[in-house]
């Protein structure tokens, strides 16, 4: 199984400061289509998880231009630009490129 | 608007089965992947399944396997989980995701194994 490692496990960033989150792989993720799935989800407390930016770097529908994704094959990242009280809660990567889905830890994003 | 409506959720005893289902709207299921992923509480996120578009593959956590079994009847735009001898360590929320980017999640459904 592929594990999917999250830097760090916690956050307190202070409101209007960027913030940035790891996630490494244990495997490549680059799928046999050639592309690589990985997904990061947000949860804020009491939701449902939703997904921000899915196959590394592409942002899903309505999510807001300060969540951005990148990196390659093993290393990736997820950076808030400006972190706002509505982005507290937990952050999770994921990847659907083998089997069995494997998430992240989850990072806890809070408010200083 | 495009959303997923878990159901059938409940408190069973340890051994028993419950059966799951997912409503799609304003999209039709024929042409997605669809997953269970579930939540312990306090937990993170553990995958349980997927289905490939036409129900002819699926797979299953190790977790699971031998128990629970996944299906879908796009006619009635609905996907499936067939829970048999459940266990303590089932208690979760189950979520209804689509897509494999895991685009699109439903709200849960809250199943309880206690006795």
């Amino acid at each position: 199984d592929i594990v999917m490692t999250q830097t760090p496990l916690s956050s307190p960033v202070t409101l209007g400061q960027p913030a940035s989150i790891s996630c490494r792989s244990s495997q490549s993720l680059v799928n046999s289509d050639g592309n690589t799935y990985l997904s990061w989800l947000q949860q804020r407390p009491g939701q449902p998880p939703r997904v921000l930016i899915y196959q590394i770097s592409n942002r899903f529908s309505g999510v807001p231009d300060r969540f951005s994704g990148s990196g390659a094959g093993t290393d990736f990242t997820l950076k808030i630009s400006r972190v706002e009280a509505e982005d507290v809660g937990v952050y999770y990567c994921t990847q659907t490129s083998q089997s069995p889905v494997t998430f992240g830890q989850g990072t806890r994003l809070e408010i200083k | 608007e495009v959303q997923l409506v878990e159901s059938g959720g409940g408190l069973v005893q340890p051994g028993e089965s419950l059966r799951l289902s997912c409503a799609a709207s304003g999209f039709t299921i024929s042409s997605h992947w669809l997953y269970w992923v579930r939540q312990a509480p306090g937990k993170g996120l553990e995958w349980v399944s997927r289905i490939n578009s036409d129900g002819s593959s699926t797979w299953y956590a190790d977790s699971v396997k031998g128990r629970f079994t996944i299906s879908r009847d796009n006619a009635k735009n609905t996907l499936y989980l067939q829970m048999n001898s459940l266990r303590a360590e089932d208690t979760a929320v189950y979520y209804c995701v689509r897509d494999s980017s895991l685009l699109v999640w439903g709200k849960g459904t809250t199943v309880t194994v206690s006795s």
